[in-house]
């Protein structure tokens, strides 16, 4: 299994608080992306980073923020956790350039996911 | 915009019994589509992945086949067993959005024994 680790596992937070979630991969790969899952709507992609500092939105992006210091760690931030913001979140990572640059194989490994509830 | 269809949303089949997922997407420029398997409570785990060019992939009980022009993936298991039971979706890397998976909503599949 790839050395994915999301922390907190689990969070219940009230409406209004500031909450991060933090992906630690001890891979190395290039990419780190956050997910939220929910019922319905499978895996959609809220923001994603293409190396330290280097960081882009998703599809749904609004109230969350990110952030990518070092290689291994990225961070998601909800700013004012609202409680549609419930959820499922999943970190990825993957390295396209192992499999030789973009266009090529690039398998997606995935954390265990963080359970967070805002009431 | 990319939307990524999977049919049925359930499954329940006997053991021993050959499963078939179907997974079909909107728009063929794609960079490669791959199926993972999520089991409840955990994170998804990559079955195969096959590039836009392949035409199909096999790993040991597993083949996934691809018809990029009519929008289409197919993965089917062998032989079911009850340790196949398990949540499995796909998704597409379409060409204009590098690194992005664009996923389907899933297909839970229960194998009885």
């Amino acid at each position: 299994d790839a050395g994915i680790t999301q922390s907190p596992r689990h969070k219940v937070t009230e409406t209004g608080t500031p909450v991060t979630l933090r992906c630690h991969q001890t891979e190395n790969h290039r990419y780190m992306y956050w997910y939220r899952q929910d019922p319905g709507h499978g895996l959609r992609l809220i923001h994603y980073s293409y190396g330290v500092k280097d960081t882009d939105k998703g599809e749904v992006s609004d109230g969350y923020s990110v952030s990518r210091s070092k290689t291994e760690d990225f961070l998601l931030t909800l700013e004012s956790a609202t409680s549609s913001q419930t959820s499922v979140y999943f970190c990825a990572i993957s390295d396209p350039g192992l499999a030789g640059g973009p266009g090529m194989a690039d398998t997606q490994y995935f954390g265990p996911g963080t359970r967070l509830t805002v009431l | 915009k990319q939307e990524v269809t999977q049919i049925p949303a359930a499954l329940s089949v006997p053991e021993g019994e050959n499963l078939v997922l179907n997974c079909s997407f909107t728009d063929s420029a794609i960079y490669n589509l791959q199926w993972f398997r999520q089991d409840p409570g955990k994170g998804l785990t990559s079955l195969l992945l096959i590039q836009s060019s392949q035409r199909e992939q096999t790993s040991g009980r597993l083949n996934a086949s691809l018809d990029k022009s009519s929008g289409r993936s197919t993965l089917y298991i062998a032989a079911s067993q009850p340790g196949d039971s398990a949540t499995y979706l796909c998704a597409v890397r379409p060409t204009d959005s590098w690194g992005k998976l664009q996923f389907g909503a899933g297909t839970q599949v229960v194998v009885t024994p």
